[in-house]
């Protein structure tokens, strides 16, 4: 398996622009996940789906941020508008609950790094 | 509220020398605990992961003790390599929230030759 996937791996726009970010996670997974990482806040929680349902969505910092997982093999996640505080590096992990005996390891993907001007 | 603390100040460690890092936890009762590793640039790669029933875990050169007691989990890495230079993430997942892990903000290990 070609691992989760994400893309753009970096991105520069200006402040007010639209961004999307992308993933396609490992192939059987149930359960995708959106991290923001930075120096100061280290990796936090956004949103996270099973079964491409949002289950919980309380890390999401504002209206600006909004996530859709369509299917089962893609995933997105939105900022409009961006602002520069929004600058991070983005990560979309998926995991799986029929791994036995359930450990829900999470496998990350390389991650989108965002630079907002 | 739920904390997840780990050293914030990197670890300098000689090569050879067994690296130990600690991972503490308030307000929370874990079923498991979970440690990853972040190399610069890269999404963090599962390492090893304790259950709450269990007091150690091994693999290669990693150990890892579980104290639910003390609210406590150490990382060692024996025989420390240049290689094993990254930043190592402790998370925590309980039954309340099946799935979902709640991270620590990691530590740095440096080993130099």
């Amino acid at each position: 398996d070609a691992g989760v996937i994400q893309s753009p791996r970096h991105e520069v726009t200006e402040m007010g622009q639209e961004v999307t970010l992308r993933c396609k996670p490992i192939s059987g997974h149930d359960y995708l996940f959106w991290y923001r990482q930075t120096m100061m806040r280290g990796l936090e929680l956004l949103i996270y789906f099973n079964n491409n349902v949002p289950i919980d969505d309380s890390g999401m910092p504002e209206d600006r941020f909004s996530a859709k997982m369509p299917n089962a093999s893609f995933s997105t996640l939105k900022i409009q508008p961006s602002e520069p505080r929004d600058s991070a590096v983005y990560f979309c992990a998926s995991s799986s609950v029929f791994l036995a005996p359930r450990t829900d390891t999470q496998y990350f993907g390389p991650g989108t790094r965002l630079t907002v001007l | 509220s739920q904390k997840i603390e780990q050293n914030s100040e990197a670890l300098n460690i000689q090569e050879g020398k067994t690296a130990t890092l600690t991972c503490n936890y308030t307000n929370y009762s874990p079923a498991y605990l979970q440690w990853y590793r972040q190399d610069p640039g890269r999404g963090p790669v599962f390492l090893l992961l304790i259950r709450e029933n269990e007091k150690e875990k091994r693999k290669e050169r990693l150990k890892v003790t579980f104290d639910t007691t003390l609210k406590q989990s150490l990382f060692h890495i024996t025989a420390s390599q240049p290689a094993d230079s990254a930043t190592y993430l402790c998370a925590l997942g309980s039954t309340d929230s099946w799935g979902k892990l709640q991270f620590g903000a990691g530590t740095q290990v440096v080993v130099t030759p």
